[in-house]
């Protein structure tokens, strides 16, 4: 069982725009930065998005990332077929003093 | 180019200890926090364990305090996880990564990951 909850897969026609939601609490979300990672199958996850909004150098505008209160949001425009991966994020929870993480999302581009 | 490259995997019993290096690569390794992530096979993605760039504050999830420790040699920019009372729920693929720095909690380069199966 994760902390941070996220829907386990997520579908979209090549072309499309898809988001992908990460709720958490006071304590995590709430309270910290939240960032996405993409991981590739059969690879090592890499960074998407930091501090909530903020994309890496190398990282195309097409992914972008929001925070409200204690949920954040992974958006995805223009979908490829290259974009199929699970999404995580991820956070600093200071009540559990401890790195957290969403259970990650499947992205299905169709 | 930052690279992290992590060696020290295998297959161990139940009970016994392993320990984990990462080699750092492309930055100033003495003046960045890190971090050990792992993923049990098909399964998601676990913080494991931070270390400050100065070892002034080490944290660890609750399932391997105790058990696990993490260090770092600065001067051989190299960092270290020492499994201890490994448990068949530890088989992973552990994963070494930078904190970003910034605001936050962020893994901005990760290594390859390295596989620990314990299995009697």
């Amino acid at each position: 069982q994760s902390v941070l909850t996220q829907p386990p897969s997520v579908s979209a026609a090549p072309g499309q725009k898809v988001t992908i939601s990460c709720s958490g609490s006071s304590s995590n979300i709430g309270k910290n930065y939240v960032s996405w990672y993409q991981q590739l199958p059969g690879t090592a996850p890499k960074l998407l998005i930091s501090e909530n909004n903020k994309r890496p150098s190398g990282i195309p505008d097409r992914f972008s990332g929001s925070k409200s209160g204690t949920s954040a949001t992974l958006g995805i425009t223009g979908l490829q077929t290259g974009d199929e991966a699970d999404y995580y994020c991820g956070t600093w929870d200071s009540s559990l003093s401890a790195g957290v993480f969403g259970g990650g999302t499947k992205l299905t581009v169709l | 180019q930052v690279q992290l490259v992590e060696s020290g995997g295998g297959v161990v019993q139940p009970g016994r200890s392993l320990r984990l290096s990462c080699a750092a690569s492309g930055f100033t390794f003495s003046s960045y926090g890190m971090h050990w992530v792992r993923q049990a096979p098909g399964k998601g993605l676990e913080w494991v364990a931070v270390i400050w760039f100065d070892e002034s504050y080490k944290q660890y999830v609750d399932s391997v305090k105790g058990r696990f420790t993490t260090s770092r040699d600065n001067s051989k920019n190299t960092l270290y996880l020492q499994m201890n009372s490994l448990r068949a729920e530890d088989t992973a693929v552990y994963y070494c990564a930078r904190d970003y720095g910034g605001m936050g909690t962020t893994f901005d380069y990760w290594g390859q990951g390295t596989l620990v199966t314990v299995s009697s």
